[in-house]
């Protein structure tokens, strides 16, 4: 069973399209995460859960809008895509939200827009 | 902001050679954690270093937090192509962010 899963793998899209990437982990772990991965490879943070609630975002675009309905669950919605959006993201999850936790990462969904 | 800067960004080695990544920070670190990340594949945790000066090991991989706790370092020792990937040393800030470096890219050559 993989632990932190996200779906889909792959999305090509057009410019000025709404898409939703899914997010689920089974490790009982109580906060979640969004990282996007840029073209040079640099991961950063773009939003954290701590059991369904909001504790980071970093000054993302509004039109990315993070849903947890539970804390199992991380989902990110990207509303009117820019060609700037394509990158992969990775959610991922750790036990809670104190420093030093192990972050265990999906393997990532291929975002491409044209 | 807390920053991590990570280097070199990309290395080649022929295999058998010695490969060296850094990370260094401006501010004293919290705690250091290194990931590895395979070619297509996704970030997987390595190892995590707490106390000033500590070095550990995993096979041929060493680990290293600098005695001021401000910088880090891995050395593997005589790479195989199965040590190709990207490497990031990552910081754990007080709020539980990871901070990552920028990774360094290894190339090794058969």
């Amino acid at each position: 069973d993989t632990a932190v899963s996200q779906t889909p793998k792959y999305l090509v899209t057009q410019m000025g399209n709404d898409k939703s990437i899914k997010c689920e982990q089974n490790l009982g772990h109580d906060t979640m995460y969004w990282y996007k991965q840029d073209s040079k490879k640099f991961l950063k943070i773009m939003f954290s859960y701590n059991n369904k609630e909001l504790i980071i975002n970093e000054t993302v675009p509004n039109r990315f809008s993070p849903k947890s309905p539970d804390k199992a669950h991380l989902n990110l919605h990207i509303n009117s895509l820019e060609l700037g959006d394509s990158a992969v993201y990775f959610c991922a999850s750790s036990q809670d939200q104190g420093h030093g936790n192990t972050i265990y990462f999906g393997e990532g969904s291929w975002l491409t827009v044209v | 902001g807390q920053q991590v800067m990570q280097i070199p960004q990309y290395q080649h080695v022929q295999e058998g050679e010695d490969f060296t990544t850094y990370c260094n920070s401006s501010t004293t670190l919290s705690n250091i954690q290194w990931y590895k990340q395979r070619p297509g594949g996704h970030p997987v945790f390595l190892i995590q270093l707490v106390k000033s000066g500590e070095v550990k090991k995993q096979k041929r991989l060493t680990f290293q937090f600098g005695e001021a706790k401000k910088n880090s370092s891995l050395h593997i020792t005589a790479t195989q192509t199965t040590d190709v990937g990207t490497y990031f040393c990552a910081d754990s800030s007080n709020t539980g962010k990871l901070i990552f470096g920028q990774g360094t890219t290894l190339q090794v050559k058969p």
